[in-house]
């Protein structure tokens, strides 16, 4: 089993670039959530999707962030253009059901300079 | 808004000593609750969790207990380990089915 996987793990990029951050859920699981940890606001919920539609995306912080989930097993979280504030760890995790057990991945820590 | 939050922010504890981790929650409509340890460079994982029908509840050298008289829940370690150094969240689950609300983090170190 491999767990969630997130790609890339680390990603340093210059303010006003994109940047893409990718999340495999575990294969089974209907539910996909992405999170974002900082020290300030500790871990928060950015947006849910279940069945591949998104259900709660009210953690979105603006449209500079906009998140797919084309297929079961493929998610993406963009933000455009990027900006220090952003800078974070991005967790996904996925869940086999809207109430299951939250299963993390490992994180992208994302640093904008 | 309601939050969730952590008396303290760090502990540190001897090998072999029993640890305590408390949280305190302030929405009254919660009804699970979960704890989480983070690892340095990991993603949180589930720890234990309880209803709100519950007041205890045991796992592997770990125990939960929910006051809801008082909104606090606490996780008790028993002889810690070097391997139990991380942060621990708790968080809880209350209006929806899939939404959980992470408190702050206590850091817990584990001195050998």
């Amino acid at each position: 089993d491999a767990g969630v996987i997130q790609s890339p793990r680390h990603e340093v990029t210059e303010m006003g670039q994109e940047v893409t951050l990718r999340c495999k859920p575990i294969s089974g699981h209907n539910s996909l959530f992405w999170y974002r940890q900082t020290m300030m606001r500790g871990l928060e919920l950015l947006i849910y999707f279940n069945n591949n539609v998104p259900i709660d995306d009210s953690g979105m912080p603006e449209d500079r962030f906009s998140a797919k989930m084309p297929n079961a097993s493929f998610s993406t979280l963009k933000i455009q253009p990027s900006e220090p504030r952003d800078s974070a760890v991005y967790f996904c995790a996925s869940s086999y059901q809207a109430g299951g057990e939250q299963f993390f991945g490992p994180g992208t820590r994302l640093t904008v300079l | 808004g309601e939050n969730v939050g952590l008396h303290l922010p760090t502990l540190s504890v001897q090998e072999g000593d029993n640890s305590i981790i408390n949280c305190a929650y302030s929405n009254s409509a919660s009804d699970y609750f979960i704890w989480y340890k983070q690892e340095s460079g990991k993603g949180p994982q589930f720890i234990i969790d309880i209803r709100s029908n519950m007041d205890k509840r045991q796992g592997q050298r770990v125990t939960v207990l929910l006051n809801k008289t008082v909104k606090h829940l606490s996780l008790q370690i028993a002889a810690t380990q070097p391997g139990d150094s991380a942060v621990y969240f708790c968080a809880e689950k209350g209006g929806s089915n899939y939404k959980l609300t992470f408190g702050k983090g206590t850091l817990l170190t584990v001195n050998p």
